[in-house]
């Protein structure tokens, strides 16, 4: 099934370093969810946003629904140890159909 | 709420072997779907279903994988053969509609 493309594929930073990844498709979608997952876990929602623009937080986590409605980006500020994980997009399409982004690997050095 | 519920968490069975692997999603969902997670592919849907019914089963990889939902609350993943290259972490996640829940997975390994 189609993948979205999700970058960096890894991050290595520093303990209170912020951190920005994002995801782009060729097709448009109606919802935009980002997950995080930490070994041996299922994914965990973070946020998720409904329209085109929106601009959500929750904590130190920053996401946004592009204008064009095939991207969207995750920002993480003041990064600390226990942020590390895999983060994961996924868009959801007026066919109520969901693809996933391939993840980003985040390590924080404390 | 207690969230997906998934069981076992882990499975280690013989090649050959029939492996049923189970799901409660969230009371009041109306989509239930199967994922495959392997570091080589990724996470890979394999089946979902919205109200019981079975909508997209496109990404069961062969006639060996089936899946039921007798009922709103419980769903079933099975494979029967099971065969080494099955070996993956299984998850089940629920949705209302917007977003999507995941249960904890299924790691199952298969000798």
């Amino acid at each position: 099934g189609q993948q979205l493309n999700q970058s960096p594929q890894s991050m290595f930073i520093q303990e209170g370093e912020d951190v920005s990844m994002n995801c782009t498709s060729s097709s448009i979608f109606n919802t935009w969810l980002w997950y995080k997952q930490e070994p041996g876990e299922g994914p965990v929602l973070l946020i998720a946003l409904y329209k085109a623009g929106e601009l959500t937080s929750n904590g130190r986590l920053t996401a946004q629904f592009g204008i064009t409605r095939k991207d969207s980006f995750l920002n993480i500020s003041a990064s600390i140890p226990s942020d590390v994980g895999i983060y994961f997009c996924a868009g959801r399409n007026t066919g109520n159909q969901f693809y996933f982004g391939t993840g980003t690997s985040l390590t924080v050095i404390p | 709420d207690a969230g997906v519920i998934q069981s076992p968490r882990h499975e280690v069975t013989e090649m050959g072997q029939e492996v049923t692997l189970r799901c409660k999603p969230i009371s009041g969902h109306d989509y239930l779907f199967w994922y495959r997670q392997t570091m080589m592919r990724g996470l890979e849907l394999l089946i979902y279903f919205n109200n019981n019914v079975p909508i997209d089963d496109s990404g069961m990889p062969e006639d060996r994988f089936s899946a039921k939902m007798p009922n709103a609350s419980f769903s079933t993943l099975k494979i029967q053969p099971s065969e080494p290259r099955d070996s993956a972490v299984y998850f089940c996640a629920s949705s209302p509609g917007y977003e999507q829940y995941f249960g904890p997975g299924t790691r199952l390994t298969v000798t």
